[in-house]
């Protein structure tokens, strides 16, 4: 089973708006980690965002915000105030497991688009 | 403060050739990951090193990939022989212990090789 799961391929928002990606989970570790990370097309990873599964808030960093579902195991990246500069694929990760396992587990990305 | 160095960032040889991947993670981190991106597999983990001791290589796809970190400053990622259906971008990844379970993976460029 795939542990995490990325439904949309691609995206397209207008620039200045919202865009929510989507990322649902499955584990039966009570202790995880999730992380979004954006490769534009240069190639770079880079680190957006981290939500752990005992946090009571939902993690934000800028224009980025994690809308974290732990009922039903999704953790949906949005982004606000969309820029051209965002367009890029993005990937969610999961670590599992308390100081544990460290590898995060990728799903197969969205590709954003941002159109002016 | 420098970042994930891999070199070469490319490289094509031909099928049957060695090939060599080079890393260097950040000063301080003493977690190295190598990761393997596809078109058709995604982001892969082959194997990952704590305190330049390798924990899990299950992700190595068969005995032509072996990968060795002789110090706390140096991974390489070895292919003999290669084979086109290596063909891929290679990343190397770091991140320190001292975080805990919250620590992002630091990535480094990518190494893209081609074997044809």
């Amino acid at each position: 089973a795939q542990k995490i799961t990325q439904t949309q391929p691609g995206m397209f928002v207008q620039e200045k708006e919202a865009v929510t990606l989507d990322c649902t989970y499955d584990t039966s570790d009570p202790s995880y980690g999730l992380f979004w990370y954006k490769q534009p097309s240069s190639g770079e990873m880079i680190f957006l965002i981290y939500q752990g599964s005992y946090d009571q808030q939902n993690a934000t960093e800028g224009r980025y915000s994690l809308n974290f579902q732990k009922a039903r195991k999704s953790a949906n990246l949005v982004i606000s105030a969309s820029q051209l500069g965002d367009s890029a694929m993005y990937f969610c990760a999961m670590r599992e497991g308390q100081g544990g396992r460290r590898a995060l587990t990728f799903g197969s990305g969205t590709r954003l688009q941002v159109q002016p | 403060d420098a970042g994930v160095i891999q070199s070469p960032r490319h490289e094509v040889t031909e099928m049957g050739q060695e090939v060599t991947l080079r890393c260097k993670p950040i000063s301080g981190h003493d977690y190295l990951f190598w990761y393997r991106q596809t078109m058709m597999r995604g982001l892969e983990l082959l194997i990952y090193f704590n305190n330049n001791v390798p924990i899990d290589d299950s992700g190595m796809p068969e005995d032509r990939f072996s990968a060795k970190m002789p110090n706390a400053s140096f991974s390489t990622l070895k292919i003999q022989p290669s084979e086109p259906r290596d063909s891929a971008v290679y990343f190397c990844a770091s991140s320190p212990s001292g975080q805990g379970a919250n620590s992002p993976l630091h990535f480094g460029n990518g190494t893209r090789l081609t074997v044809t």
